[in-house]
C-alpha cells in the first residue's frame, strides 16, 4: 500500500520567499505529525494534528512558520519569509490512531535550501 | 544538554560483524524507545520498538532498554552491507506523544 508521501522532495528559496510543502499521510490515518531534521542531527518536533485539529504547534521555530490540515487528510507547512536556518529536511508522519499506541510513518521529507 | 544523545559515529565495520549502537537520556519520564533506521534521503523507518526496561528481540536485531542508567542499545548481528544507514535512537514519555530523536549514528558495513 501507498506509505506517507510529501511534495516537493526538494525545494530551493531564496531568502524572504514563502514555501508550502505538501504531506499526504496514510489514507484513514488519524494522527500527522511534522518534524523538522537539520543536517547531521535527529528530527525535531513541530506539530501534532488529530484530523483536522491542531492539537499541538509547541515545536514551531517562529511564527513565521504554519500548518494546516483543513479536511483531516493532506496537510501543508508553510513557512513565510524564509531565512538561512530554515533550511533543513521536513518529515512528515503519520498514526492511525492515537498518537501515543501507534507507530508514526515517516515519509521521505522535503529538503529545502534557503539560499 | 539534549535529552537522548547518541555518538554520531560514523561507524564502518566488515560484513558478518555484531553491531552496537547506544543512547543516553536524561528524562525520567520517558517510558517508550524505539529505533529508526534511516537511509540517505529517505524517512526514518521503524525498526524496534520497547516499553520500558528489558530486551526485544526481532530476527538480527535487539534492543535494550535499562532505566536505572538511562541507557539504550541496539545490537545487529552477522550484519550486512544493506544494513548501512543511519540508525537514530528515540523516546517518549507515557502520556507525551513526542518523540525526541538523538542525532543519529552513521553505520557502514563493508561487504
Amino acid at each position: 500500500g501507498a506509505g506517507v508521501s510529501q511534495s516537493p522532495r526538494y525545494k530551493v528559496a531564496k531568502r524572504g520567499q514563502d514555501v508550502a510543502l505538501r504531506c499526504d499521510p496514510i489514507s484513514g490515518h488519524v494522527s500527522l505529525f511534522w518534524y523538522q531534521q537539520a543536517l547531521g542531527q535527529g528530527p525535531e518536533f513541530l506539530t501534532y494534528f488529530q484530523n483536522e485539529a491542531q492539537l499541538d504547534k509547541s515545536g514551531l521555530p517562529s511564527d513565521r512558520f504554519f500548518a494546516e490540515r483543513p479536511e483531516g487528510s493532506v496537510s501543508t507547512l508553510k513557512i513565510q519569509r524564509t531565512q538561512q536556518e530554515d533550511s533543513a529536511v521536513y518529515l512528515c508522519a503519520s498514526s492511525l490512531a492515537g498518537p501515543m499506541t501507534d507507530t508514526q510513518y515517516f515519509g521521505p521529507g522535503t529538503r529545502l535550501t534557503v539560499l | 544538554q539534549k535529552e537522548v544523545e547518541q555518538d554520531p559515529g560514523p561507524l564502518s565495520v566488515p560484513e558478518g560483524a555484531i553491531v552496537s549502537l547506544n543512547c543516553t537520556y536524561s528524562n525520567s519520564a520517558f517510558q517508550y524507545f524505539m529505533w529508526y533506521r534511516q537511509y540517505s534521503r529517505k524517512g526514518p523507518e521503524l525498526l524496534m520498538y520497547t516499553y520500558s526496561s528489558g530486551n526485544k528481540e526481532d530476527g538480527r536485531f535487539t534492543a535494550q532498554v535499562d532505566k536505572s542508567s538511562k541507557y539504550i542499545s541496539l545490537f545487529i548481528r552477522d550484519s550486512q552491507p544493506s544494513d548501512s544507514a543511519t540508525y537514530l535512537c528515540a523516546a517518549r514519555g507515557g502520556s507525551n506523544y513526542k518523540l525526541t530523536f538523538g542525532k543519529g549514528t552513521l553505520l557502514t558495513v563493508n561487504p
